[in-house]
């Protein structure tokens, strides 16, 4: 079964990065496009971007342009989001997902990964 | 990218039906048919409820229901059941070929 399995939580200071890993497995990685989802504390799910898979190349929302960093490791099916020079503002849930809204039938998102930024 | 509308809060009693709307624009819910619909309890990822605006993954209950009219989509929940109450969001494909949400409603099981 699709299972995306994200590493662990974080708790970085301002202006320190952080990366956090998305390990995909029950599917061949690259049918599907990967997703980036933010959601803030009490807020709905806010659309990053997603990364092309058999190209690699990323497609970055307005908002995260710039500090946000998609890549990936086909040889490990993991997906990465890089995020630098870090915010009180980024402290969020970060979530990666395969997404029925971008056109498919099919849905599944990893278990996120807490992202905390304080001084 | 503005995110859909959605009501804040919705309510009803067991056994009751509740609808949710989410409205977007023709650049989004009304230009196509990618229309989805989660469930999310605290602490919890998003469930997926409902694709293509009106299809049930499997194992979803048939008490969830996804229709659209123009630019609005709604999701009913027919005999509502405690475990019911959660936030629920939609989301949407857009003309940019990018992925926009709403920004939830909160569903209280009275």
């Amino acid at each position: 079964q699709v299972q995306l399995v994200q590493s662990g939580s974080e708790l970085k200071k301002p202006g320190a990065s952080v990366k956090v890993s998305c390990k995909a497995s029950g599917y061949i990685f690259t049918s599907f496009a990967m997703n980036w989802v933010r959601q803030a504390p009490g807020q709905g799910p806010e659309w990053m971007g997603r990364i092309n898979t058999n190209t690699g190349n990323p497609t970055y929302a307005q908002g995260f342009t710039g500090r946000f960093v998609f890549s990936l490791d086909t040889s490990v099916s993991t997906t990465y989001l890089q995020i630098y020079n870090l915010k009180a503002e980024d402290s969020a849930v970060y979530y990666c997902a395969i997404l029925a809204a971008a056109g498919l039938s099919i849905d599944y998102w990893g278990q996120g990964t807490l992202v905390t930024v304080s001084s | 990218q503005s995110a859909l509308t959605q009501p804040a809060s919705v309510s009803g009693s067991p056994g009751q039906s509740i609808t949710i709307s989410c409205t977007g624009s023709s650049s989004d819910v009304g230009g196509y048919n990618y229309v989805s619909w989660y469930q999310q309890h605290p602490g919890e990822a998003p469930k997926f409820m409902i694709y293509e605006v009106s299809n049930r993954p499997s194992g979803v209950s048939n008490r969830f229901s996804g229709s659209k009219s123009g630019n609005t989509a709604s999701l009913t929940i027919s005999g509502l059941q405690p475990e019911d109450e959660a936030d629920y969001y939609c989301g949407s494909y857009t003309s940019s070929s990018t992925v926009v949400f709403g920004g939830g409603t909160k569903l209280t099981v009275l």
